[in-house]
């Protein structure tokens, strides 16, 4: 699996978009791109994944670059419950032990 | 409302004493596993589990043992727990081991071992 690299962290004002970026220039052409987050110590929570296509759900948006060496994850009116560890995980699509590697992901903290 | 459960939440034990971590999901999910996680050293997968009684070795197995004779839980057993295994611990599910699918994790459970 590819490796990513992430801003340790930050900080975005409430009501404004929170853009975090990663970068994971050694993906591969069948990896997707996965983001979760982690709000102090409870469970990671699933937010988006994506292939090459930009995708957007209820929480979030994934924008990924044309050749698919960075993305950018956008939460579009952060709240101070956006306040977490994002994790930006490169995988790819395969049966197996579905073993997501959570490196060390960026800390954003939204301020009022 | 779809879930995965731990218990308990706290445990604070000491070395040699068996103890289990009890996991259940109510999704009718496939797959389940466990992770620990550690500071400076993210989650590391313990243990997972493609089906009932299909079992396999994560990244860090050493010192744990699992089970899975029904679908919803997936217990996790320190048979005699040292320091080292001081840690949190999430037990996670997902629909099949299929890494497209998105993995739902319990709340965790903060062990201490003295």
């Amino acid at each position: 699996d590819a490796k990513t690299t992430q801003p340790p962290s930050m900080d975005c004002a409430e009501g404004r978009a929170a853009n975090l970026p990663c970068n994971h220039s050694t993906i591969s052409g069948n990896e997707y791109v996965y983001w979760y987050r982690q709000i102090h110590s409870q469970g990671p929570q699933y937010i988006i994944h994506g292939l090459k296509n930009n995708e957007t759900n209820e929480m979030a948006s994934l924008i990924i670059t044309e050749d698919r060496k960075s993305s950018t994850l956008i939460l579009p009116h952060a709240t101070l419950r956006d306040t977490a560890v994002y994790y930006c995980i490169v995988r790819s699509y395969q049966t197996g032990a579905n073993n997501l590697f959570f490196g060390t992901g960026t800390r954003l903290t939204v301020i009022p | 409302e779809a879930q995965v459960t731990q218990n308990p939440r706290y445990l604070i034990t000491v070395t040699g004493k068996k103890l289990t971590v009890t996991c259940s999901q109510n999704m009718n999910h496939e797959y389940m596993s466990w992770y620990r996680q550690d500071p400076g050293l993210g989650l590391r997968q313990i243990y997972y589990s493609m089906n009932v009684e299909v079992t396999d070795k994560g990244d860090v197995p050493e010192g744990y043992k699992v089970s899975r004779k029904e679908k919803r839980n997936f217990p996790l057993i320190l048979e005699s727990p040292s320091p080292n295994q001081t840690s949190l611990y999430f037990c996670a599910s997902s629909w099949d081991a299929s890494s497209y699918n998105e993995q739902f994790f319990g709340p965790g459970t903060r062990l201490t071992v003295l």
